[in-house]
């Protein structure tokens, strides 16, 4: 079957580092998606890795591992406003998106 | 603003009742995705349509249904609502359909409750 795993909820400091991890098991493989979700509000799209590596953006940078079905969004000198929802989507074989169920980050003054 | 637009924004009804939700894409998108969030859950595929056909279908029940206009908007029905319907309705649009990976960009949402 097809299924994405990711943490229910992770604390982190302001200002502070901190990496999100995605295990994913697709059909096939076309990508690996992270979208933001603040609470109440519609998922707003991050980033998409299709090949090996890390992609930065900024202060948010994607990372995937196609052998190992691994993702990790990795946040950096974080913010009150990045307390949200993170939420990793695997676009299978027929390029539809298998969606977790999203980490709830909490961020600490 | 993602360019995807949803009304109504909240909606409350009554168990048994039937209600519409309405989606219009991004100008130029063909794709439009229904999603289900229930509160703090996370999202439940429904239903896609591309270019008027539909071309996917994730867990919608069969009181839900939905279809795609000449014009791209797309309804979502929801009939004989019991309460563990509501939740917040996404519709998200995209380019492609089939045949590539594209994002989905999402809508605002619609609150439904039922009461």
């Amino acid at each position: 079957g097809q299924n994405i795993d990711q943490p229910t909820e992770m604390t982190a400091t302001e200002g502070a580092i901190v990496q999100i991890n995605c295990t994913y098991q697709t059909s096939g493989f076309n990508g690996l998606f992270w979208y933001q979700q603040h609470a109440g509000e519609a998922p707003t799209f991050l980033s998409y890795n299709v090949l090996d590596g890390l992609e930065e953006k900024g202060r948010f940078s994607s990372f995937l591992s196609r052998s190992k079905g691994y993702s990790y969004l990795l946040l950096k000198e974080l913010q009150m406003k990045d307390s949200a929802s993170y939420l990793c989507a695997g676009m299978d074989s027929n390029y539809q998106l298998i969606w977790g169920a999203g980490t709830k980050l909490i961020i600490k003054p | 603003d993602s360019g995807v637009t949803q009304t109504p924004k909240h909606l409350i009804t009554a168990t048994g009742q039937r209600v519409t939700l309405r989606c219009s894409p991004r100008s130029g998108d063909l794709s439009v995705y229904w999603y289900q969030q229930s509160l703090d859950q996370g999202l439940q595929f429904l239903i896609q349509y591309y270019n008027g056909e539909e071309r996917a279908k994730g867990n919608i029940l069969e009181r839900f249904s939905a279809q795609q206009f000449p014009d791209l908007h797309s309804e979502l029905n929801l009939s004989s609502l019991e309460l563990g319907d509501s939740a917040l309705y996404f519709c998200a649009s995209n380019a492609r359909g089939q045949g590539g990976a594209d994002t989905q960009y999402f809508g605002p949402g619609t609150r439904l409750t039922v009461l």
